[in-house]
């Protein structure tokens, strides 16, 4: 696609549930990226996908946090058993480490997740 | 382990006067630098980037930037800010090569007419 998509754009869902979040990168970027953005915080970093490599997720806040992307494009971030701490918008971004643009992230417009 | 600090949260300033957002960061190398901005309601956009040479580098809507090594800053200009302009500002940091960025806190930027 033309950028980086995300969905759902909102999610409410009630404490203790299990949600989904997706993210489709730009074609052809090796790297993608979730962040989290609450209220008042930056961008906290969370996982991050290099190609065929072994995730860096050294960002994930705890177990219940876990990220998956298959097949080299498309990244699933689930998040299980949510709490009210969890509230906040999860972006997605892609890079590519070729070519002029080299290094630069492209971000979706997130994904805003409220828990009830 | 890299950092990015922006020490000042909001900035107000009148539409047409000049703007400068502080970043100062923390790396162990030569660092990537990026200044990006979120408008309300939209994704994050790059505004600029450093990568080497030129240490002022100019980016999209009249902002340019200058990497000062020996202050550890990449403070962010705007000789003449538009209402437009009001947004909040990211800073970022990282060792380049597709690899994760660090982000700032961010700066809220308002712009009085």
């Amino acid at each position: 696609g033309a950028g980086v998509s995300q969905s759902p754009s909102n999610k409410v869902t009630e404490k203790g549930k299990d949600v989904e979040l997706r993210c489709d990168p730009i074609s052809g970027h090796t790297a993608l990226y979730w962040y989290r953005q609450s209220l008042g915080q930056g961008l906290e970093f969370l996982i991050y996908f290099q190609g065929n490599s072994a995730p860096d997720k050294s960002g994930l806040p705890s177990d219940r946090f876990s990220a998956e992307r298959t097949g080299g494009s498309v990244s699933t971030l689930t998040i299980q058993r949510t709490q009210q701490e969890d509230s906040a918008v999860y972006l997605c971004a892609s890079s590519s480490s070729r070519g002029a643009r080299a290094g630069e992230l492209f971000f979706g417009e997130g994904s805003r997740l409220t828990v009830l | 382990a890299q950092s990015v600090t922006q020490p000042d949260i909001h900035i107000t300033v009148s539409e047409g006067a000049s703007l400068e957002l502080r970043c100062n960061y923390s790396y162990g190398a030569t660092p990537y630098l990026f200044w990006y901005v979120q408008s309300p309601g939209q994704g994050l956009q790059l505004l600029l980037k450093y990568f080497s040479g030129d240490t002022l580098v100019q980016g999209i809507k009249g902002f340019e930037a200058e990497f000062k090594r020996s202050q550890s800053s990449f403070n962010l200009r705007k000789p003449s800010v538009h209402w437009s302009d009001a947004a909040e500002y990211f800073c970022a940091v990282g060792p380049g090569g597709g690899n994760k960025l660090t982000f700032g806190t961010g700066t809220q930027l308002k712009v009085e007419l």
